[in-house]
């Protein structure tokens, strides 16, 4: 079984400019979720989806940060403009179940640095 | 906001038992413990997860103590491989879904 897909795996931009990541959630995985981690920290769930819903994006930087799950399967997520403090990993992961409740896999992870 | 904590650093020898606790001591009655584990520049692996009883699957065991505040995972026979950070998570569950909320974890180093 494939498991989830994610690129760039790398990406170096300058601050101000715009960046979008690209996640592939297990097939047949009703949930996906969008963590960023920092250096240092565990990661941090930024948005969740049900099928191609929104079910939690509270701890999402709306003003700069937005996601998308087109069609139920591949999602996007882009920052306009970025910060410095945007630097880290941004990892995807994806859940059998529709409400999550099944384990959680995780992607390789897309290393953003903003100079 | 993280429901667990751990230790930020532990060490074992090879071939020894590592055996890596957690406090969840606010824990609900229907919410999961599971342990994750990430090594250096890959994502989560997931390890185990268990409610109320002792889980064992190929990779470790997970003790959970009777009250459920606190936990303990086992790997019963460490190598250099298991080096990684160790996240146990309390899967909390809400209106909207399930969510996990790591912690910082438990950085493991198994010395040869």
């Amino acid at each position: 079984e494939a498991g989830v897909a994610q690129s760039p795996r790398y990406k170096i931009i300058e601050k101000r400019q715009s960046v979008a990541f690209w996640c592939n959630p297990i097939s047949g995985h009703a949930t996906l979720y969008w963590y960023q981690q920092i250096l240092g920290q565990g990661p941090k769930l930024l948005i969740q989806f049900q099928n191609n819903g929104v079910v939690d994006d509270s701890q999402l930087p709306k003003d700069r940060f937005s996601a998308e799950r087109l069609k139920g399967v591949d999602s996007t997520l882009k920052i306009q403009p970025a910060k410095l403090e945007d630097s880290a990993v941004y990892l995807c992961a994806s859940s059998l179940d529709p409400r999550g409740r099944e384990t959680q896999y995780f992607g390789p992870g897309t290393r953003l640095l903003v100079l | 906001d993280a429901k667990t904590t751990q230790p930020p650093s532990m060490d074992c020898a090879e071939g020894r038992a590592a055996n890596l606790p957690c406090n969840h001591s606010t824990i609900s009655g229907n919410e999961y413990v599971y342990w994750y584990r990430q090594i250096h520049s890959q994502g989560p692996q997931y390890i185990i997860h268990g409610l109320k009883n002792n889980e064992t699957n190929e990779m470790a065991s997970l003790i959970i103590t009777e009250d459920r505040k606190s936990s303990t995972l086992i790997l019963p026979h460490a190598t250099l491989r298991d080096t990684a950070v160790y996240y146990c998570i309390v899967r909390t569950s809400s209106n909207t879904g399930n969510q996990f909320y790591f912690g910082t974890g438990t950085s493991l180093t198994v010395i040869p």
